[in-house]
């Protein structure tokens, strides 16, 4: 299975919105709503942001929001903040059986 | 605090083997899903096996299928990757990850470094 399509570089100064794409198929993204995305900083595991497209966990600002259009789902941090500079993974399901990760984009905040 | 604790890591030859440990605290793995996920040097996140539960299914990446096998102790609250024919490209940091076949990871460990030489 192919990986997920992600810009791997994507900058923004603070204060600005930024919105980070993840383009799949109809066999993962399009097909259904279990689209996550994860922040990782460099030598430190991932964390959650986001799960089933749009849903914030318990302690991830509200600066965080998720979409899904067909089979691209996008990730916008609004507010832009220097500690938000960081790698940034969307992940999906495919069918019952397996998931399939972007490559990642790196935001830098100018 | 769900917290994920991870050892087993280190340094082997090609056509190895190695076993990685992941211990939860904070919940009852009894009653969650685990995912294992990697990620080579420099690279991106690539998941690779999937325990879930009360039955212990398991799912595996076509990179890994037939030479990793992912279980679990419920008693002993720890999840387990058994990594056998290790090749170069398994070189990477591992990660355990509470989470099922909708959201890969809620929790995650702290990352085991395996290197793979030849």
């Amino acid at each position: 299975q192919s990986a997920l399509t992600q810009p791997p570089s994507v900058s923004g100064s603070p204060g600005q919105s930024v919105t980070l794409s993840c383009t799949g198929s109809s066999r993962d993204i399009g097909a259904h709503k279990y689209v996550s995305w994860y922040q990782q900083y460099p030598g430190a595991a991932p964390k959650l942001l986001l799960s089933e497209v749009s849903n914030r966990p318990s302690g991830v600002p509200d600066r965080f929001s998720g979409s899904k259009s067909g089979n691209t789902a996008s990730l916008t941090i609004s507010g832009l903040q220097p500690e938000d500079e960081a790698d940034y993974y969307c992940c999906a399901s495919i069918g019952d059986t397996s998931l399939v990760f972007g490559g990642g984009t790196k935001l830098t905040v100018l | 605090d769900v917290q994920l604790m991870q050892s087993g890591g280190g340094m082997v030859q090609r056509g190895g083997s190695l076993r990685l440990s992941c211990e939860v605290s904070g919940l009852e793995l009894r009653t969650v899903t685990m995912n294992w996920v990697r990620q080579a040097p420099g690279k991106g996140l690539e998941w690779i096996a999937h325990i879930s539960t009360p039955t212990p299914f398991t799912y595996y990446a076509a990179s890994v299928e037939g030479r990793f096998t992912v279980s679990r102790d419920n008693a002993k609250n720890s999840v387990f990757l058994q990594m056998d024919n290790l090749k170069n490209e398994d070189t990477a940091v591992y990660y355990c990850a509470r989470g099922g076949l909708t959201t890969v990871g809620y929790y995650w460990g702290q990352g085991s470094l395996v290197t793979v030489s030849s």
